[in-house]
């Protein structure tokens, strides 16, 4: 089934490790995206990439990386430096050729949890 | 600079009750579009509509059905005779173009808890 795939769904780390999540899709989307959610804060935007080897900042990009190597692939790094990095993890996709008007595709999400 | 505002954090309603979700978005572009999200428990995000800003007709779907206002910046979303499977987090978007893409800034979510 064509969809977003996030892993793991629970991912638990030690303060000042780096820690990769996941994120593949095979919905054939040129652009992807990182958003982290915590409790009141709504959605906000790490990072995204409209094409491959190419991604941009979002608000909140202090603390992360990103590459996107492949289309399908659009793995998010927490390094050392984000200073608060227990959150809810959502990955997104969406064609890029339509632009404004596309709406996003949502993985199920990560809840990292840094002890 | 673009911003989302969703200015009830929960709301709690029994059971074939109306409810309206508020929306109101602040943005210098002419063209945007707008967007509803649900977020049931289990995460992930389900998109709901969307909505280009030169078309201001209502729109209806079900029980759902969507306000769109340019004089006052507002795009409100009624569920009406709700639902206890309604019980979720609604978030409202707003899509921007920078020089680099496209992606959607979203307001923070408005947690609607509906009881039997």
């Amino acid at each position: 089934d064509g969809g977003i795939t996030q892993s793991p769904k629970y991912l638990f780390r030690k303060e000042g490790q780096n820690v990769t999540l996941s994120c593949e899709q095979n919905l054939n989307h040129d652009a992807m995206y990182w958003y982290r959610q915590d409790p009141g804060q709504g959605l906000r935007l790490i990072y995204y990439s409209q094409i491959v080897n190419d991604f941009q900042k979002g608000d909140i990009a202090e603390g992360y990386s990103v590459s996107r190597e492949k289309k399908e692939s659009f793995p998010l790094t927490v390094t050392s430096a984000q200073k608060n990095p227990t959150a809810f993890y959502l990955c997104a996709s969406s064609p890029y050729g339509t632009g404004l008007n596309t709406e996003a595709f949502f993985g199920q999400g990560t809840r990292l949890t840094v002890v | 600079a673009q911003k989302v505002t969703q200015a009830q954090t929960e709301i709690s309603v029994v059971e074939k009750e109306d409810v309206t979700l508020d929306c109101v978005y602040e943005t210098r572009d002419t063209t945007y579009y707008l967007f509803w999200y649900k977020q049931p428990p289990s995460g992930e995000l389900v998109f709901l509509i969307r909505r280009n800003s030169f078309d201001e007709q209502n729109e209806i779907s079900g029980r759902y059905s969507w306000n769109f206002q340019k004089s006052t910046s507002s795009f409100n979303f009624t569920i009406t005779a709700s639902q206890v499977v309604d019980s979720a987090v609604y978030f409202c978007a707003l899509s921007f173009n920078s020089n680099s893409g496209y992606a959607l800034n979203f307001g923070k979510g408005t947690s609607l808890l509906v009881t039997p």
